[in-house]
């Protein structure tokens, strides 16, 4: 199966940038999703990437990088409502919107 | 209000005891779809549907069913629940217009099976 690599717990101050990266093998990956969940929410949409390159959403931004099967989640200017799990999740194909989990990112900020 | 919803959003019961969690969304999304979430695992997809009438299973689909008669509407039952079904349980919608991404997750069911 599908291998998401990502660290479990991350911790940063507010007002700072933290970067949240992914890993996940190649075979058949078609782009991946980045979404955000606090604590016994929703899962919510952040980005999806599928080419090469960063996308910027305000203060969030997204990396891609199709031949390393790498990925980042970039935050700036941190916020304590920013203290969230971010959670990595490639599409493949195989099945359709057929998205591999990884287990997320715990994300404290701190003032 | 565009939304997902689902219900019961907590639920205690005990082995074998059949039960139905219920989803609904208000969007006319064709694609939904059930995912469990446990600790370290993330999210694992238990059954999708594509359409009315039209469902395949997940990666996770042992012990689950679901029905699609509706559009609206996606339920996800445990016919005979065991412990290790111990879960917080998501539904999910997507529209069927190709290259819009988005998945709606409804607020979550959080089922424990003693």
């Amino acid at each position: 199966g599908q291998n998401i690599d990502q660290p479990t717990e991350m911790t940063a101050t507010e007002g700072a940038i933290v970067q949240i990266n992914c890993t996940y093998q190649t075979s058949g990956f078609n782009g991946l999703f980045w979404y955000q969940q606090h604590a016994g929410e929703a899962p919510t949409f952040l980005s999806y990437n599928v080419l090469d390159g960063l996308e910027e959403k305000g203060r969030f931004s997204s990396f891609l990088s199709r031949s390393k099967g790498y990925s980042y989640l970039l935050l700036k200017e941190l916020q304590m409502k920013d203290s969230a799990s971010y959670l990595c999740a490639p599409r493949f194909s195989g099945g359709y919107n057929k998205l591999i989990f990884g287990a997320g990112t715990r994300l404290a900020v701190h003032p | 209000e565009a939304q997902v919803t689902q219900n019961p959003r907590y639920l205690i019961t005990v082995t074998g005891k059949k039960l139905t969690v219920t989803c609904s969304q208000n969007m006319n999304h064709e694609y939904m779809s059930w995912y469990r979430q446990d600790p370290g695992l993330g999210l694992r997809q238990i059954y999708y549907s594509m359409n009315v009438e039209v469902t395949d299973k997940g990666d996770v689909p042992e012990g689950y069913k679901v029905s699609r008669k509706e559009k609206r509407n996606f339920p996800l039952i445990l016919e005979s629940p065991s412990p290790n079904q111990t879960s917080l349980y998501f539904c999910a919608s997507k529209t069927g217009v190709r290259e819009v991404w988005e998945q709606f997750f409804g607020p979550g069911t959080r089922l424990t099976v003693l």
